[in-house]
């Protein structure tokens, strides 16, 4: 059974930092691209950024409200995905879901999803 | 960024009913369009793909159509679980994925 577990949120202040986690399990995670899409509070959902796999150059790209401020990392010798996110603002406040991308999905879409975790930016 | 545009945003329905909810693209994604539906408190889960095919699991009441810039979802009898928001998304544009704005369905 796919899992996808974010931990790793909370309150944080304007221009502050934070790192969120996802661990991953049930699947061959080395060998698929990863995203991140949020949900502010009452608001629909948005597309954050997204890290492709080893043999795929490893590299991320992101959503521009979020460009040069958040960077993807992943470790794929504990099945982990970051989202380390940096000069923090208000806007960025929302629910932050880990979730398999679309290239390497069997359908095309964002097929398995984590519980979420809230990120908070206020003073 | 290819902007997509559901309608309406909210709609009420009673048990039983047919629910029409469209999706426009601002520009042809041909059949990259994919439908979800969210519960409050709850991550969002994949109900269509490539517009028009089932994902595994998912009641056959639901179906989706359309192709180039025009898609539909329809609920053909919605049932008492079926109350949540749905949303299109495009896979067109890689990177760059984009979600409609969301359509509550909520109860007449």
């Amino acid at each position: 059974e796919v899992q996808l577990v974010e931990s790793g949120g909370g309150l944080v202040k304007p221009g502050g930092s934070l790192r969120i986690s996802c661990a991953a399990s049930g699947f061959t995670y080395s060998n698929t691209w990863m995203s991140w899409v949020r949900q502010a509070p009452g608001k629909g959902l948005e597309w954050v950024g997204r890290i492709k796999r080893k043999t795929d150059g490893g590299t991320a790209d992101y959503a521009a409200p979020v460009k040069g401020r958040f960077t993807i990392l992943r470790d794929d010798s504990k099945n982990m995905l970051f989202l380390q996110m940096n000069s923090l603002k208000s806007e960025d406040t929302a629910v932050y879901y880990c979730t398999t991308d679309p290239y390497t999905s069997s359908s095309g879409g964002f097929e398995y999803w984590g519980q979420g975790t809230l990120v908070t930016v206020s003073s | 960024d290819i902007q997509l545009t559901q309608s309406p945003s909210s709609l009420s329905a009673s048990v039983g009913d047919r629910v029409t909810i469209t999706c426009r693209a601002s520009q042809s994604i041909t059949h990259y369009l994919y439908w979800y539906q969210q519960k409050p408190g709850e991550a969002p889960k994949l109900l269509i793909y490539a517009a028009s095919k089932l994902q595994s699991g998912v009641p056959s009441r639901f179906s989706g159509s359309g192709s180039d810039t025009d898609f539909t979802l329809t609920i053909s009898s919605l049932q008492p679980e079926d109350f949540a928001t749905y949303y299109c998304q495009q896979s067109y544009k890689t990177p760059g994925y984009t979600f409609g704005q969301g359509t509550k369905v909520e109860i007449k």
